[in-house]
């Protein structure tokens, strides 16, 4: 059984580029979250998409949207790339119905660095 | 907004248990406590959560107090592979997003 897939696993890009991120969910989950982590920190939660919409965002501003396709898999699109979006991006997938036990699986992330 | 105090770092010694406390002095009724984990280059980890009683699973034990304002995350034989940041999260249902801390990082010694 595949758990959380990401890809890529590293990326490079410069100031100003676009960047897209791809996630495939743990086989059965339905739910997709983003987070983002920087150097040292916890992972900061972003979005998360249900039934190929957004429905809950963090404190992020618009230059980060995403996706959901009706196979489950996701994912997360940033413009305009700045030096401060250089993190590890982390995929985590979920079951709607499994209520307080939402166990987050997460994905080994994508290292995004920004020149 | 992470709701949560934890110690920065701890050590403990390989086959001893490891209790690693969190404080939740603003918790809310309605909000659950969850214990993750991330060893370095992965993603977190899942490990165990509950409400108000004391759970157990394979990989720990969860110990909240009864005013629920704090709670001690053991881990009963700790193991080298179970060196990584521990967080301890509050969260209300049906949140769906898990709030991260700074956690603590536990080294395992040999």
């Amino acid at each position: 059984d595949a758990g959380v897939t990401q890809s890529p696993t590293h990326l490079i890009k410069t100031r100003g580029q676009q960047v897209t991120l791809r996630c495939s969910p743990k086989s059965g989950h339905d739910t997709v979250s983003w987070y983002q982590q920087a150097l040292g920190q916890g992972p900061q939660f972003i979005f998360q998409y249900y039934e190929e919409e957004e429905r809950q965002r963090g404190n992020f501003p618009d230059r980060f949207s995403g996706h959901q396709f009706p196979n489950y898999s996701s994912e997360l699109n940033v413009n305009a790339l700045l030096l401060g979006d250089s993190a590890l991006y982390l995929c985590a997938s979920s079951l709607e119905t499994s209520g307080s036990y939402n166990e987050q699986f997460f994905g080994p992330g994508t290292r995004l660095t920004v020149l | 907004d992470a709701k949560t105090t934890q110690p920065t770092s701890m050590d403990c010694a390989e086959g001893r248990a490891a209790n690693l406390p969190c404080n939740h002095s603003t918790i809310s009724g309605n909000e659950y406590v969850y214990w993750y984990r991330q060893i370095h280059s992965q993603g977190p980890q899942y490990i165990i959560h509950g409400l108000k009683n004391n759970e157990t699973n394979e990989m720990a034990s969860l110990i909240i107090t009864e005013d629920r304002k704090s709670s001690t995350l053991i881990l009963p034989h700790a193991t080298l592979r179970d060196t990584a940041v521990y967080y301890c999260i509050v969260r209300v249902v049906p949140d769906y997003k898990l709030s991260f801390g700074a956690g603590t990082t536990v080294t395992v010694r040999a």
